[in-house]
């Protein structure tokens, strides 16, 4: 079975461009989880979806980026007018269901670089 | 989710065990504990993880103490490739998100 699969690996963007970051989440999997992960920081939360919908965006910044998970194709983390304090890797995460006991399994990640 | 405490680094030599500590003294009764690595600039992995008995997997064995306020993860044959940061989560029930603390960095000496 494949894994959760990030793409691109690496990105490289200008101060405000648009990064665009992809995830396809383990087969079978409906529930995604987008992580960002600053320079020499440990891991944080950014947003929760399942198909069509967003369940928590607690940890998302309030303004230029935004989240999707449509009934067709993989999820997307949209960053509008990116800042170079946006430089960082970002982890998504599929589970097969929602609650404690249903493991988050981690893609390798997009490491965004802003220039 | 109860708050976890975790040495910042451990040192264990190649081919022996390697014992990774967890405090999680504030964990209520339907919170689990899970354990994940990352190795360096990849994705975090999985592990293990448990809610009162011990847990064993191709990986790892998980003990937690019958009060459940500790656990430790046994990696029984460190290699190399275990290097990596080491991060023991508290989750519960309704909780979708993983908190991430610091974490301990172990490293394996040849």
């Amino acid at each position: 079975n494949a894994g959760v699969m990030q793409n691109p690996r690496h990105l490289v963007r200008r101060r405000g461009q648009e990064a665009r970051l992809r995830c396809s989440p383990m087969k079978g999997h409906s529930h995604v989880y987008w992580y960002r992960q600053l320079p020499e920081e440990g891991l944080k939360f950014m947003v929760y979806l399942q198909k069509e919908n967003i369940i928590d965006e607690s940890g998302m910044p309030k303004e230029r980026f935004s989240a999707e998970f449509p009934k067709e194709g993989p999820s997307i983390l949209r960053i509008q007018q990116v800042v170079r304090g946006d430089s960082a890797a970002y982890f998504c995460a599929s589970s097969l269901g929602q609650g404690a006991e249903n493991i988050q399994y981690f893609g390798a990640g997009t490491r965004l670089s802003v220039l | 989710d109860a708050k976890t405490t975790q040495p910042p680094s451990m040192d264990c030599a190649e081919g022996r065990a390697a014992n990774l500590p967890c405090n999680h003294s504030t964990i209520s009764g339907n919170e689990y504990v899970y354990w994940y690595r990352q190795i360096h600039s990849q994705g975090p992995q999985y592990i293990i993880h448990g809610l009162k008995n011990n847990e064993t997997n191709e990986m790892a064995s998980l003990i937690i103490t019958e009060d459940r306020k500790y656990s430790t993860l046994i990696l029984p044959h460190a290699t190399l490739r275990d290097t990596a940061v080491y991060y023991c989560i508290v989750r519960g029930q309704g909780a979708q998100k993983l908190v991430f603390g610091q974490g301990t960095r172990l490293t394996i000496n040849p």
